[in-house]
């Protein structure tokens, strides 16, 4: 099956300062991978989409000069949280599509990574 | 109105019993339906997905789905202890700039007792 990394698994950081996140498709490519935040006892909540080669899309509401997205090759999307405060602390989990298969049922599907979770003192 | 909505629970049954989660979601153009678990401290797993009304059977879990009601279901039969999760309810946008997007429901926890 498909699989998605990340990296790290947990950071303690203080704050002010920048904290960059990982997200690597280990056996397809992704054209398209989505970050998204949750936070203790809720869902998850789409933050962002990134799309290889271009620039990546904000949700309403998130900001994009704070959450920077860089997604440089098929396999790899970063995101960086910039200035990071308390009330970043969550968890940052990606995903992506795989477009291996010509069905359309397994490319609809995102397979998630495993998570990071962030700490901000 | 929430985009998806599902009974945040928890819901409790016993070993062996069938559960039965459900969701409910606004936008009528949606066309993709999916079933994670996720354990707690882990990212979500897909378990199931469905596209079309009517039921989809995979192993112990059913998904059943009905458009015109803007209902999907998950039903889970001879549970099992390992089962107790927080079960998430999400659902692919409709078109145009939003495809592919998925929109999450806050998720229904289960616990299953010996």
């Amino acid at each position: 099956g498909a699989v998605v990394s990340q990296h790290p698994s947990w950071v303690i950081c203080k704050s002010g300062t920048s904290v960059k996140i990982e997200c690597r498709s280990l056996d397809f490519q992704a054209t398209t991978m989505f970050w998204y935040r949750q936070f203790p006892k809720q869902s998850l909540m789409l933050m962002a989409t990134s799309n290889e080669g271009s620039k990546a899309t904000y949700e309403q509401g998130v900001e994009k000069d704070k959450f920077l997205i860089n997604h440089a090759s098929l396999t790899l999307s970063t995101l960086t949280v910039t200035s990071a405060h308390p009330e970043d602390s969550s968890f940052y989990i990606c995903s992506a599509r795989d477009y291996r298969f010509a069905s359309v049922d397994v490319g609809q599907k995102q397979f998630f990574g495993p998570g990071t979770r962030l700490t901000v003192l | 109105q929430k985009e998806v909505e599902q009974n945040s629970g928890p819901l409790s049954v016993p070993e062996g019993a069938i559960a039965s989660l459900n969701c409910t979601y606004s936008d009528r153009g949606s066309q993709s339906f999916f079933w994670y678990r996720q354990y707690s401290g882990k990212s979500p797993e897909l378990i199931m997905s469905i596209y079309s009304n009517g039921d989809k059977e995979d192993g112990r879990f059913t998904a059943q789905l009905n458009k015109a009601s803007q209902y999907v279901s998950l039903l889970i039969r001879d549970s099992q202890p390992s089962d107790s999760a927080t079960y998430l309810c999400a659902v692919n946008r409709a078109g145009g700039t939003s495809y592919g997007k998925l929109t999450f429901g806050q998720g229904t926890i289960l616990t299953v007792h010996p």
